[in-house]
């Protein structure tokens, strides 16, 4: 069966340090990886997702940056953390093809401080 | 316009009751048709996941897809406070990638 690991599952961070979150999944192939943000209260936004290694496409600009360095490996990324970057930052996977839903991670509660 | 619509609630209903919740879409190209439950500070579960128009049940749960109206609606059955959470409906068209979200209904089912 195939499970999603992403961590860590909170973090506290100060404006202007560097973020790294990561996510890996096992049991599948070639999955499209997601990143998705959902600010408290609010509906899930999709910040990058990505249908290969090296690929990767944004929905927002913004100074987040993600990477795809190995087939089930998604990392998001930022220089600075701004304020506005807290949230709760959510990882999930497809399988290739069309006839597949979405699965999640359980998540990455970031706040900015 | 947004491409999912979904009224935020919240919804509160008592133990055993029928619950309705409900999407419209704007997007005639969505094929596919997803709802999850998420509780609390945890990732969205996917509960539903249908295409094009029709019922498909699960248990206590039954997902409904009127196409021709852009309507998508999650019913409950004999409702449990275990049941409380918040349900997002989703959305996909057949050639693309992305599953498009809506806002969420919070649920709350009093014993």
């Amino acid at each position: 069966s195939q499970t999603i690991h992403q961590w860590p599952a909170t973090l506290v961070q100060p404006v202007g340090s560097p973020l790294s979150l990561e996510c890996t999944v096992e049991g599948t192939s070639n999955p499209n990886l997601y990143w998705y943000r959902q600010a408290a209260g609010r509906g899930l936004q999709l910040l990058f997702y990505s249908v290969g290694i090296g690929q990767i496409s944004s929905e927002v600009p913004q100074n987040l940056s993600a990477s795809r360095p190995q087939d089930r490996q998604f990392i998001l990324s930022s220089k600075k953390l701004l304020l506005s970057d807290s949230g709760f930052y959510l990882c999930a996977w497809m399988r290739t093809g069309n006839n597949s839903p979405l699965h999640f991670g359980n998540g990455t509660r970031l706040t900015v401080t | 316009q947004k491409e999912v619509e979904q009224d935020p609630g919240p919804l509160s209903v008592p133990e055993g009751a029928i619950v309705s919740l409900n999407c419209t879409y704007s997007n005639s190209a969505f094929q596919y048709f997803m709802w999850y439950r998420q509780y609390s500070r945890k990732g969205p579960e996917l509960l539903m996941y249908t295409y094009s128009s029709g019922n498909k049940e699960d248990g206590r749960f039954t997902a409904q897809v009127d196409k021709s109206s852009k309507y998508i609606s999650l019913f409950i059955r004999d409702s449990q406070p275990s049941d409380s959470a918040t349900y997002l409906c989703a959305s996909k068209e057949t050639s693309y990638d992305k599953v498009i979200f809506g806002p969420g209904t919070s649920l709350s089912v009093i014993p």
